[in-house]
């Protein structure tokens, strides 16, 4: 079974720096999907960006990027500029490409970002 | 609609009461989730429906849980005789896929959730 490990429960970060979170995962699969998604106290759950395990650049969306690293398994998420907005829980996830209902959490970080 | 709507955002229960949330999917999505999430803590799968076919239901936690989506759109968990330990964020989501292919159609949107405290 996939299993999805954050091993920082609490991260915080100033204004503007730059932070990184961790996550590794535990499979046999050798093509699957990554997400990082954001959880505001608004509780909805955004998707920040995703990464196909079969492509080998890391992707990017704006002030967001990966460290896709497959060997390792690992798969971390770097926020450039930070803003008082990305303030939430980050939660990294696995999903298996041919059982749709096969995606899998981890247990999330809770980032602050300091005004 | 443009996104997923869940209703109640909140509902309080007195233990042994059953209760019902709806979950509103994006319109023309196929693929619908319900997740349990509780306090600090990631999303766990409950189940999943492919339009109205209920495909797997391996995560819900007792017989007290039952979900139906009767016409391939909108979804309702119900739990009955609730207890201390089903309180928790019910998160609904779906997807414009039915299953393998491009990424895109496997990412899911989610509702804002429904949270339940039963005392």
């Amino acid at each position: 079974a996939q299993t999805v490990t954050q091993s920082q429960p609490e991260m915080s970060v100033q204004e503007a720096e730059t932070v990184t979170l961790s996550c590794t995962y535990d499979t046999s699969e050798n093509n699957y999907y990554l997400f990082w998604y954001k959880q505001p106290p608004s509780r909805q759950m955004i998707l920040v960006i995703r990464q196909e395990a079969y492509k080998q650049q890391n992707a990017t969306e704006n002030r967001f990027s990966v460290n896709f690293q497959k060997a390792a398994k690992s798969f971390s998420l770097k926020i450039s500029d930070s803003q008082l907005g990305d303030t939430a829980m980050y939660f990294c996830a696995f999903k298996a490409p041919y059982n749709n209902n096969d995606m899998r959490f981890g247990a999330g970080t809770r980032l602050t970002v300091k005004p | 609609g443009a996104g997923v709507s869940q209703s109640p955002r909140y509902k309080v229960a007195k233990r042994g009461q059953d209760v019902a949330l709806r979950c509103d999917p994006i319109s023309g999505h196929v693929s619908l989730f319900w997740y349990q999430q509780a306090l600090g803590q990631g999303p766990e799968f409950l189940t999943y429906f492919q339009n109205e076919a209920q495909l797997d239901k391996s995560g819900l936690p007792s017989d007290r849980f039952f979900a139906e989506r009767p016409e391939g759109s909108v979804s309702t968990l119900k739990i009955q005789r609730t207890q201390q330990e089903d309180s928790a964020v019910y998160l609904c989501a779906s997807s414009l896929s039915s299953g393998s292919g491009k990424s895109r159609a496997n990412v899911l949107t989610f509702g804002a959730g429904s949270r339940l405290t039963v005392l």
